[in-house]
């Protein structure tokens, strides 16, 4: 499996952008990058995923590098509820499964 | 859509005990995915199937862990006998089709598994 690189921790004060990064050097050519996110007592919840191009969706962007060995996810305004442990993992090809490194704890200050 | 079932939500067993774990996952769903997470060893898959079949059991700990699939709604983790070091938050996964196709992974709320 590809591995990942992510900082253990990252803070932000609200309503401030926040890029969160990943480096996934390993990844092959067939390999989605996923992020997902677990709040305190639940379950990790799914964020965004992307191949190649840069995504956007209602809760986050997406940016790829072009030689797709990092990726950066983009919380725009970051709120109180973004507080989580966020997860990069590649995954893909005849991987079927996901399997979850340590993540980045993002604190947000108010 | 309910999204996925776990229950309990909370156990509480003494060492010795079996104790059986119970996930339903989203309706529709081919892929279900059985997860560990305790602080020291973080969030560890432990099996996944794939309609309703066994495809990778390699992060099983032991033979006290089984996992099965009688049917596209119902799937149930059973350690037997249960350890202290088994305290952990159990969590169940679906997808539509597996981690690889564009697919994501939604997750139950987790048994809180707690051996004395």
């Amino acid at each position: 499996d590809a591995k990942t690189t992510q900082p253990n921790s990252m803070e932000s004060n609200e309503e401030e952008p926040v890029h969160l990064p990943c480096n996934h050097s390993t990844i092959s050519g067939t390999d989605y990058i996923h992020w997902y996110r677990q709040l305190p007592s639940q379950g990790p919840e799914y964020v965004i995923h992307g191949l190649t191009s840069n995504v956007n969706n209602r809760m986050a962007s997406l940016a790829i590098a072009e030689d797709r060995k990092s990726s950066t996810l983009i919380l725009h305004r970051a709120t109180l509820r973004d507080a989580a442990v966020y997860y990069c993992e590649p995954s893909g090809g005849s991987n079927y499964k996901l399997t979850f490194g340590k993540g980045t704890l993002l604190t947000v200050n108010p | 859509d309910a999204g996925v079932i776990q229950s309990p939500r909370h156990e509480v067993t003494e060492m010795g005990q079996e104790v059986t774990l119970r996930c339903k996952p989203i309706s529709g769903h081919d892929y279900l995915f059985w997860y560990r997470q305790t602080m020291m060893r973080g969030l560890e898959l432990l099996i996944y199937f794939n309609n309703n079949v066994p495809i990778d059991d390699s992060g099983m700990p032991e033979d006290r862990f089984s996992a099965k699939m009688p049917n596209a709604s119902f799937s149930t983790l059973k350690i037997q006998p249960s350890e202290p070091r088994d305290s952990a938050v159990y969590f169940c996964a679906s997808s539509l089709y597996g981690s690889s196709y564009n697919s994501p992974l939604h997750f139950g709320n987790g048994t809180r598994l707690t051996v004395t």
